[in-house]
């Protein structure tokens, strides 16, 4: 079956701008996450959706940070105020649940200039 | 949180060497993962492993919970092993080791 999806593949935005990234999961997986990898941090959690449940937001760096799931499906990375530093690549990842083996999309390449 | 450490940091081959790779944790774990990141920056599922030993093909890993550390066999190196070798604890969510950076030549 199909993969982790993401969209788009590169984005190149201004610094203070708003950008929304995209994570299509693999079909009938319950749990989705969002990680990032930058030079200086390697690879880091930003937060988790299981099924119905609140997420888990621990990983998120700051306020301008916010992610949605809707339908338990599909879901959005924002990064409001865009900064230097959030320059990375965001690697989006979905499991059958909780605990079982993740999966990884390409990424998104976020440049902030 | 889980501290992970990975060793080496960097590994150069000759093609048809072996090498091994290591992954050692901090703190007991559900589950654990090991990756290939390619040149273009995909990560490549390769084991799933809580403890014991798997195999697929020339690559191996052996899991030690108890001990808090994994290993990752590559026997008879092919340039397309390069890349970047993750190990990533997994609770609720993965936690990254730094990675070995792998470089087998032809």
């Amino acid at each position: 079956g199909a993969g982790v999806s993401q969209s788009p593949s590169n984005k190149v935005t201004e610094k203070g701008k708003d950008v929304e990234l995209r994570c299509d999961p693999i079909s009938g997986h319950t749990a989705l996450y969002w990680y990032r990898q930058s030079l200086g941090q390697g690879l880091e959690f930003l937060i988790y959706f299981q099924g119905n449940s609140a997420p888990d937001k621990s990983g998120l760096p700051s306020d301008r940070f916010s992610a949605e799931r809707t339908g338990g499906s599909v879901s959005t990375l924002t990064i409001q105020r865009t900064q230097q530093e959030d320059s990375a690549v965001y690697l989006c990842a979905s499991s059958f649940a909780i605990l079982y083996e993740q999966y990884f999309g390409p990424g998104t390449r976020l440049t902030v200039t | 949180g889980i501290q992970v450490e990975q060793s080496p940091p960097d590994l150069i081959l000759q093609e048809g060497a072996n090498s091994t790779l290591r992954c050692n944790f901090s703190d007991s774990v559900n589950n654990l993962q090991w990756f290939h990141q390619n040149p273009w920056g995909q990560l490549i599922n390769l084991f799933y492993i809580p403890s014991g030993t798997k195999q697929n093909g020339r690559l191996s890993a052996t899991t030690v919970a108890t001990e808090r550390y994994s290993l990752l066999y590559i026997s008879s190196s092919q340039t397309t092993d390069s890349g970047v070798y993750f190990c990533a604890p997994l609770g609720n969510k993965l936690v990254f080791g730094a990675g070995t950076i792998l470089r087998v030549k032809s």
